[in-house]
């Protein structure tokens, strides 16, 4: 099945700094999302982006389907940004990343 | 709120029990699927049903058996229970409107097993 990795798997953040996720798939993918995991457990999408650029407040992600990588980027980060954030692929049997940990200190 | 409704949010149970696990999809998503997130597999697809009908697995254990009803919920029903069982247990469910399932998955709040 189709690998993916994502990278940093930890980050630390002060409040108000901006970090980059990226996210890399061993092979093309149809179907591209990225999701915040809360402390609370829930799975919140965040994008649906198979290809190309969105924006959502502070938070945007981008795809470059071509070279089989994904970037999500959180600019002013805040304390309730922390959590896990995954990208997920493939279809419709979704293939999950480790996860991204972001801590974000007041 | 993604619209997914799960229930029950916690089960705790032990070994060697069987429970079962309920999703209610968003209204008019025909397709549902089941992830099961542990800490040492992370989040792996099990199951997927569209409009009633099985149409894929993952890493489903014999054990681990699920349906689509025609009112389009699903259950999750986990038998024989070990300890490594104990997960997260997530339902998602997608509009899958003809041709390549390429649309966007919704997640319930999960239930939480614990096998004791």
């Amino acid at each position: 099945g189709i690998q993916v990795e994502q990278s940093p798997p930890d980050l630390i953040l002060q409040e108000g700094a901006n970090s980059t996720l990226r996210c890399n798939f061993s092979d093309s993918v149809n179907n591209l999302q990225w999701f915040h995991q809360n402390p609370w457990g829930q799975l919140i999408n965040l994008f649906y982006i198979p290809s190309g650029t969105k924006q959502n407040g502070r938070l945007s992600a981008t795809t470059v389907a071509t070279e089989r990588y994904s970037l999500l980027y959180i600019s002013s980060s805040q304390t309730t940004d922390s959590g896990v954030y995954f990208c997920a692929g493939n279809d419709y049997k979704l293939s999950f990343g480790a996860g991204t940990t972001v801590t974000v200190r007041a | 709120d993604s619209g997914v409704t799960q229930t029950p949010k916690h089960l705790i149970t032990a070994t060697g029990q069987r429970v079962t696990l309920r999703c209610s999809p968003r209204s008019g998503d025909l397709s549902v699927y089941w992830y099961q997130q542990s800490l040492d597999q992370g989040l792996q697809f099990l199951i997927h049903y569209y409009n009633g009908e099985e149409r894929a697995k993952g890493n489903i254990l014999e054990r681990f058996s699920a349906q689509q009803f025609p009112d389009l919920h699903s259950e999750l029903n986990l038998s024989s229970l070990e300890l490594g069982d104990s997960a997260l247990y997530f339902c998602a469910s997608s509009v899958h409107s003809g041709g390549r399932p390429t649309d966007t998955q919704y997640f319930g709040p999960g239930t939480r097993l614990t096998v004791l």
